[in-house]
Order: structure tokens, then sequence, then C-alpha cells
């Protein structure tokens, strides 16, 4: 079945370092989006990625869409002691609503 | 007030025993979702539904039953099939394909 990884697992960071997690799906992707789960809470919608190379930024936010419609990335820009969470992105196939989840990366952010 | 409403928040449950966990939406979505969340893990569905009175198992239904009888509303029961189902369960909902995924606050169901 279609399965969505994403690394690093876990990333500690120095505040003010910037951050990036990949994600790499093993089927290709109508579309791809972004979550942010903080730490007891659920997760949160960042942003959608559909077309082909699409690159989306939001504040120090910047997301982008591989040319195959395979994989994408998040990077962050000088991490803040607010980006602390662990950030799934979430693929969806052509024609279906069903969403598969990547595992996560872990964003520690140390002051 | 808009959104997902989630309940009971915390669930024990012995073991043998069968428990449902609700999920409400107004946001008059089609789609709902439930998915598992082990601590310090990702989210896997469990099942989905694009429309009233359909679902479609997801990566990891075995132990898991839902309905879809009315469009808001799409119940999770977790029966004694599931051998070790103490987890941080996630209702979510969307417009359909390509929509926003909006998720419920979560169920911790715990087995005692």
């Amino acid at each position: 079945g279609q399965q969505v990884m994403q690394i690093p697992q876990y990333q500690h960071v120095q505040e003010g370092e910037d951050f990036t997690t990949y994600c790499n799906s093993s089927t290709t992707l109508s579309n791809i989006q972004w979550y942010k789960q903080r730490p007891g809470g659920h997760p949160v919608f960042l942003i959608q990625l559909v077309k082909s190379g699409e690159v989306k930024k939001q504040k120090r936010l910047t997301f982008q869409f591989g040319e195959a419609k395979k994989n994408s990335s998040l990077h962050i820009t000088a991490t803040q002691t607010t980006d602390v969470g662990t950030y799934f992105c979430a693929g969806s196939t052509s024609g279906t609503y069903k969403y598969i989840f990547g595992t996560g990366t872990r964003l520690k952010v140390l002051a | 007030d808009g959104g997902i409403t989630q309940s009971p928040k915390y669930l024990f449950r012995k073991e043998g025993q069968n428990v449902t966990l609700s999920c409400e939406q107004n946001l008059n979505h089609d789609a709902m979702y439930w998915y598992r969340q082990d601590p310090g893990q990702g989210l896997r569905l469990i099942y989905y539904s694009q429309i009233v009175n359909d679902f479609q198992k997801g990566d990891i239904a075995e132990g898991y039953s839902v309905s879809r009888e009315k469009k808001e509303s799409f119940p999770l029961t977790v029966t004694s099939a599931q051998k070790n189902p103490t987890a941080f369960y996630l209702c979510a909902s969307s417009p359909g394909t390509g929509g926003t995924i909006y998720f419920g606050e979560g169920s911790w169901l715990t087995v005692v």
C-alpha cells in the first residue's frame, strides 16, 4: 500500500538555526498537505501543494513539492521556540479522499 | 461554533470490552476520517468515509468498526478484537478531494 516517510524523525536545533524536514511517498501524489501538531494537541493545517515543482512561502516557512510529485519538503528559517512541535506531511492520490500521513518530524528548539 | 467534536476526551476500558468513540462535525463536510496515534508516533488511518452510508478501510482497520448513518456523525467502535487499543484517537473531516483536513481534539483510550 501507499507509504509516506519523513526524515528526520527528530531534530533538535538552537533557536535561530534553520530546520528542514523531508517527505517521500512510494506513489505519485495528486496533492500534499503539511500539518503541525503541538505537544498534547491535534494536527493543524499549514498548507497544500498541488502543482509539480510548486513552492509556497508562509513567513519563515517554505514548502516545496517535487517535480515528480512524490516528495516534498518544509524549511523553517531562523527557528523560534514557538516552532516546537511535530510536522506531518499528508498525501493523497488522484480521485481519492484517502490521506496517508507521514511518520512526522518532531522539532525541538533550544533557547 | 463550528468544528469537530470528539467525546469522551479520556476513556478507560477493561480488556474484553467494546467501546465507542463519538465524532460529530457541523462543517457540512462530505469526508470523515479516524486516525490512531501512538505516543511519539505518526498518524495511521483506521477508516474513512466519503459519503453517508459508505466507508472504506484504512491501513489498520482490524479490530475496529465504524458507521456513517448521518453526514455529521462518524462513530468508531474499538472492539475486543483490537489487541493493543491504548492510543490517542483523532477524528477528522474534509470537504472532499484536495480539501483541508480538520481534526477534533482527540480521545485518549487506555485499556486497564
